[in-house]
């Protein structure tokens, strides 16, 4: 159970084009997702949080126009880069909420490899 | 300041070699510890939640322990295939979730 999908696995695009990656909880349902931004060797850094039928919250720091966030249904949330340019290349992981016992579980999609020429 | 220290930051282990890792954490009211590993280029895969001081889990050669200051996840006879690196989360009373920078095993056959 808790399985989360992301979709593409990898993308390259070219710098102005605007990319969509998708996150998909299969087997629950997920009210919050995280989206997340990870380069080499480091960790997880939290872009932002996407609320079923609701505006996502941004950290700081990232801008919302760049990266837009949809989360349409309780299954699928999907973040847009618009306008992508080479320093946008990273790892994109999106995760899921799910309540389990009390706590929140976050179960991670696959991520995704954005790569922008 | 809520902040959650994962060390060491790299640890390279002889196959059999049993070792723990370390996640020590400051936040207000902890709701859950998490324990994630991650392969390179992989998302994070969920092991572990603790919700309490004094709970331990098991799962096949790792078992994490959970104190109200820190989380050990120690590793008994580690194999290649446990080379990845281990991600420590805890989750606040507000919901919200601070992740560690991670703990990079490598197990040398």
């Amino acid at each position: 159970g808790a399985v989360v999908s992301q979709h593409p696995s990898r993308v390259i695009c070219k710098s102005g084009t605007s990319v969509k990656i998708e996150c998909r909880s299969l087997d629950f349902q997920a009210t919050t997702m995280f989206w997340y931004r990870q380069f080499p060797k480091q960790s997880l850094m939290l872009m932002a949080t996407s609320n079923e039928g609701s505006k996502a919250t941004y950290e700081q720091g990232v801008e919302k126009d760049k990266f837009l966030i949809n989360h349409a249904s309780l299954t699928l949330s999907t973040l847009t880069v618009t306008s992508a340019h080479p320093e946008d290349s990273s790892f994109y992981i999106c995760s899921a909420r799910a309540p389990s016992g009390g706590v929140d579980t976050q179960y991670f999609g696959p991520g995704t490899r954005l790569t922008v020429l | 300041e809520d902040q959650v220290t994962q060390s060491p930051e790299a640890l390279r282990l002889q196959e059999g070699e049993s070792s723990s890792l370390n996640c020590s954490y400051t936040v207000s009211g902890l709701r859950g510890l998490f324990w994630y590993r991650q392969d390179p280029g992989k998302g994070p895969e969920f092991l572990f939640t603790l919700y309490s001081a004094g709970e331990e889990k098991e799962k096949e050669r790792l078992k994490a322990t959970l104190t109200k200051k820190e989380s050990f996840l120690h590793i008994t006879a580690p194999k290649p295939e446990d080379s990845a690196t281990y991600l420590c989360a805890v989750q606040a009373r507000g919901n919200q979730f601070y992740f560690g920078t991670g703990t990079s095993l490598t197990v040398i056959p």
